[in-house]
């Protein structure tokens, strides 16, 4: 099992500019999550998935969008980049949205908007 | 709502010493409490879990303890070594609701030979 994939690793993009951050998970999860992670911050939510189909708001959802495209697949899309977005962003899964389960994350994408 | 309180990084250590990083949290009910690990320039992964109170989670010589009466996680290793050296986030799952995880902001722990 590859466990939790994200592409790319690192990016580099212009102000205004869009992506979408690619993340596949091959554990059969029903929960996916999109973190982001700034120095002294920790992780915040940006969205999550609790199960093929629904996708909610986290932390800090604005200037994203998510496409939960099926059971594996949750990808992030920056429609238009500002340098605030520069962060290293997480994909995670999790079996189910209960208490008791913990998540696995991926290797992250290192994101710089100039 | 539900939070996570680590104590404010860096902890440097030498080798072989003992390790605590102190985690307090708030939530309604019985969360799940965790410890992650991140190594530079990777992503999260489980270090240990407990899922009720006065559980014990261990792995790896680390562990911690589930503390109903303190709403405390504190992580604890006897005898730390460099490859210890990362960041360790303190983490609950709460036991109701949308069951979202909460993260501490993250202990830089750095051990030195």
């Amino acid at each position: 099992n590859a466990g939790v994939t994200q592409t790319p690793k690192f990016q580099v993009l212009k102000t205004g500019q869009s992506m979408t951050l690619q993340c596949a998970q091959d554990m059969n999860h029903n929960s996916m999550y999109w973190y982001r992670q700034d120095p002294g911050m920790g992780l915040r939510l940006i969205y999550y998935s609790a199960s093929e189909g629904t996708t909610d708001k986290g932390e800090v959802p604005n200037g994203y969008n998510v496409s939960r495209l099926n059971k594996r697949e949750f990808s992030l899309r920056l429609e238009s980049a500002a340098p605030s977005q520069t962060s290293v962003y997480f994909c995670a899964s999790r079996p189910q949205q209960e208490t008791g389960y913990e998540q696995y994350f991926g290797p992250g994408t290192r994101l710089t908007v100039t | 709502g539900n939070s996570v309180t680590q104590m404010e990084g860096p902890v440097t250590l030498s080798e072989e010493a003992f390790l605590t990083i102190n985690c307090t949290y708030t939530a309604t009910g019985y969360p799940s409490l965790f410890w992650y690990v991140q190594y530079p320039g990777e992503g999260l992964q489980l270090l240990l879990k407990a899922t009720k109170a006065d559980d014990k989670g261990s792995n790896k010589g680390f562990e911690a303890t589930y503390r109903k009466e303190t709403t405390s996680f504190h992580l604890e290793k006897g005898s730390v070594q460099v490859s210890d050296s990362a960041v360790y986030f303190c983490a609950l799952t709460p036991s109701g609701g949308s069951y979202i995880p909460t993260f501490g902001r993250g202990t830089s722990l750095i051990v030195h030979p």
